[in-house]
């Protein structure tokens, strides 16, 4: 079975930092592209963050930039985001999700994003 | 960062009815957009890629339509299974963004 597992969602302080974890299991994760999405409860998605197969191409948006850091280890099947700077707007539903999107000439293009895990809650509070 | 604005914002309808929600790009985008699916306390389901691909395991009831600026996605017989909140996502440049939801309610 195809199959994400994020964890690592806790209460942190303002101004503190975490690290999330997502698994992936039942497909050939190394030549996958990873996205990391977040959710505040009841609300709409916002797309934080991508990095391609290799590691070599990593985007963010706006919000986090500067802030938080993704990186992968394919030998471990896992993508991580290092969160750091934290504040009341980081308090969400965080997502990892597969991408079929492709890298060329040194640019990356998202594609569907296929398969999600069930999400991590990050908490910002003091 | 191209946007994305889906209407209506919810609605109600009954059971075997037909239900169409629009996404309207700020930009031309091609066919690269998806609808997913999403029900409470759940992860997103992607219905639909690149505008008009059916994801496999999707019901054949769910069809995508469009181009450019302007889509549609398509419940041609709602079911209680259906009852959900949908967005739109655009995957033609980063950053991906996602139009704002619509909530799809029993009437």
């Amino acid at each position: 079975e195809v199959q994400l597992v994020e964890s690592g969602g806790t209460l942190a302080q303002p101004g503190g930092s975490l690290r999330l974890t997502c698994v992936g299991s039942g497909f050939a994760f190394s030549s996958f592209e990873m996205n990391w999405i977040r959710q505040v409860p009841g609300k709409g998605l916002e797309w934080i963050a991508y990095i391609d197969s290799g590691g070599d191409n990593i985007y963010y948006a706006d919000s986090v930039r500067g802030r938080f850091a993704i990186s992968r280890d394919n030998v471990k099947n896992s993508v991580y985001l290092q969160l750091g700077s934290l504040g009341d707007r980081d308090t969400a539903l965080y997502f990892c999700a597969r991408d079929l999107g492709f890298c060329s000439g040194g640019t990356c293009y998202p594609g569907a994003l296929d398969v999600w895990g069930q999400g991590t809650l990050v908490t910002v509070s003091s | 960062a191209i946007h994305l604005t889906q209407s209506p914002s919810s609605l109600s309808a009954s059971v075997g009815d037909r239900v169409t929600i629009t996404c309207r790009a700020s930009q031309g985008i091609s066919s690269a957009l998806a609808w997913f699916q999403q029900k409470p306390g759940k992860a997103p389901r992607l219905l639909i890629y690149d505008a008009s691909n059916l994801e496999s395991g999707v019901p054949s009831r769910f069809s995508g339509s469009g181009s450019g600026t302007e889509f549609t996605l398509t419940i041609s017989s709602l079911q209680p299974a259906d009852f959900a909140t949908y967005f739109c996502q655009q995957s033609s440049s980063y950053p991906v963004t996602f139009g704002q939801g619509t909530r799809v309610e029993i009437k």
